[in-house]
């Protein structure tokens, strides 16, 4: 299976910052790299696949990067209903796989 | 409005069996590809199968692979996901979610059901 490292696995911040967080692979996936928000006790939500693609509805300060084994999500300005837990999944072989995971917690 | 339901989730038995259900609605369900994932408490989410919009492609994570069987009902909007032969690290919070992307965006989950909780404990 190809693993999906994330970091870091936690972070503070504040409203108005802006927030990176990196998904690494260990074998290279192209583009196929998804990001994903989840809130306590409830489903994942995708906000951006094939990389850098914003899904429907995901507000613009979402924006994904990355290629190959690097992979970013960036959080242009933090805004309140943002403080959740974030996951990259790849697509690239039939075994998808997600990371463990990214929390981002109020400085 | 798209949703999905689960249900089926039970406390069972180490060796046991399970059939999870899910129902859609709000949108065109023999269209999509679907899948099953899990998400143990505390862990991130786990991808367990994939079944297209036809049901003839079907594949599983090596974790369930000869235990879980998917399968699906267009005429019924439904997946559903039999489990057998249960442990104790099956124990998670089960979710369907609807599949999309082809070989150039990958594959995406975009709607996804709100979880029925697995139990597996003696």
């Amino acid at each position: 299976d190809i693993q999906m490292t994330q970091s870091p696995s936690s972070l503070s911040a504040s409203v108005g910052d802006r927030v990176t967080i990196t998904c690494r692979s260990s074998h290279s996936i192209s583009s196929y790299l998804n990001w994903y928000q989840q809130k306590p006790g409830k489903a994942p939500r995708v906000l951006v696949y094939a990389a850098s693609s914003l899904q429907s509805g995901v507000p613009s300060r979402f924006s994904g990067s990355g290629s190959g084994t690097d992979f970013t999500l960036t959080i242009s300005s933090l805004q309140p209903e943002d403080f959740a837990t974030y996951f990259c999944q790849q697509s690239y072989n039939t075994s998808w796989t997600f990371g463990q995971g990214t929390k981002v917690e109020f400085k | 409005e798209m949703q999905l339901v689960e249900s089926g989730g039970a406390l069972v038995q180490p060796g046991g069996s399970l059939r999870l259900s899910c129902a859609a609605s709000g949108f065109t369900f023999g269209s999509y590809e679907m899948n099953w994932v899990r998400q143990a408490p505390g862990k991130g989410p786990e991808w367990l199968s994939y079944i297209s919009s036809s049901g003839s492609v079907i594949y599983y994570a090596a974790s369930v692979k000869g235990r879980f069987t998917i399968s699906r009902d267009n005429a019924r909007n439904s997946v559903f996901l039999q489990m057998k032969t249960l442990r104790v690290e099956d124990t998670a919070v089960y979710y369907c979610a609807r599949g999309r992307g082809d070989y150039v965006e990958g594959h995406y989950m975009d709607v996804w059901g709100t979880g029925t909780t697995v139990t597996v404990s003696s």
